[in-house]
């Protein structure tokens, strides 16, 4: 069975533009969520999405932003970049989302604002 | 902020020696799950256990859990230099949404 699959891997975008970053599931898993990594405030949960429905957010702007598609994909979208966007940024997934699934991660994408 | 934290924040072995990590969180859980992440990459699920279960296992992978201390213990046995990564625990109560702590990293010496 594939894995959680991001797309891009990698990528560099300048101040104040926008990025879409994408994330396919294990097949038949219908949650996911993302995170954020950076190195000063290590791995925070940005959103989750089940069945195309944001279920739970974090503590972010709106900037960021995100949802999911009828075969479960999600993307997520960062407007107006700022360099404290930069980060890896992961997906993760789990058949419901529900207590006591495992979250399965994928490898995330690098995003580097200049 | 986090939910969890992990200690030692570094911990440096030789290759064949066990290596223990702690992580203390701060709310009621229903389950706590350990991570690893080697450098620059994605986190690879290691174990997940239920708050009613007090110790696990997989493999050189012994993981514990005190809740009534809310903290939990993850023993890597026989430690290997491919073992070298950062570790991390998450406390979830569904949804994914997961909590997680700053992370140790390990160090094995070859």
């Amino acid at each position: 069975k594939a894995g959680v699959t991001q797309t891009p891997r990698y990528l560099i975008k300048t101040r104040g533009q926008q990025v879409t970053l994408s994330c396919s599931p294990i097949s038949g898993h219908r949650s996911v969520s993302w995170y954020q990594q950076t190195p000063g405030q290590g791995l925070q949960f940005l959103f989750e999405y089940f069945s195309e429905t944001q279920r739970n957010k974090g503590n972010f702007p709106g900037r960021f932003s995100g949802r999911q598609f009828s075969n479960s994909r999600s993307e997520m979208n960062v407007s107006t970049l700022e360099l404290g966007d930069s980060a890896l940024y992961l997906c993760a997934s789990s058949p419901t989302g529900g207590m006591g699934n495992t979250i399965y991660f994928g490898e995330g994408s690098w995003l580097t604002v200049v | 902020s986090q939910q969890g934290e992990e200690d030692p924040q570094a911990l440096s072995i030789q290759e064949g020696e066990n290596a223990t990590m702690n992580c203390s969180y701060k709310t009621s859980i229903n389950n706590l799950q350990w991570y690893r992440q080697n450098s620059g990459r994605g986190l690879v699920h290691l174990i997940l256990i239920r708050s009613n279960e007090r110790e696990k296992h997989s493999g050189r992978l012994r993981v514990t859990l005190d809740t009534s201390k809310k903290s939990s213990s993850l023993l890597i046995t026989a430690s290997r230099a491919a073992d070298t990564a950062s570790y991390f625990c998450a406390t979830g109560t569904g949804a994914n949404n997961l909590f997680f702590g700053t992370g140790t990293r390990l160090t094995v010496i070859p």
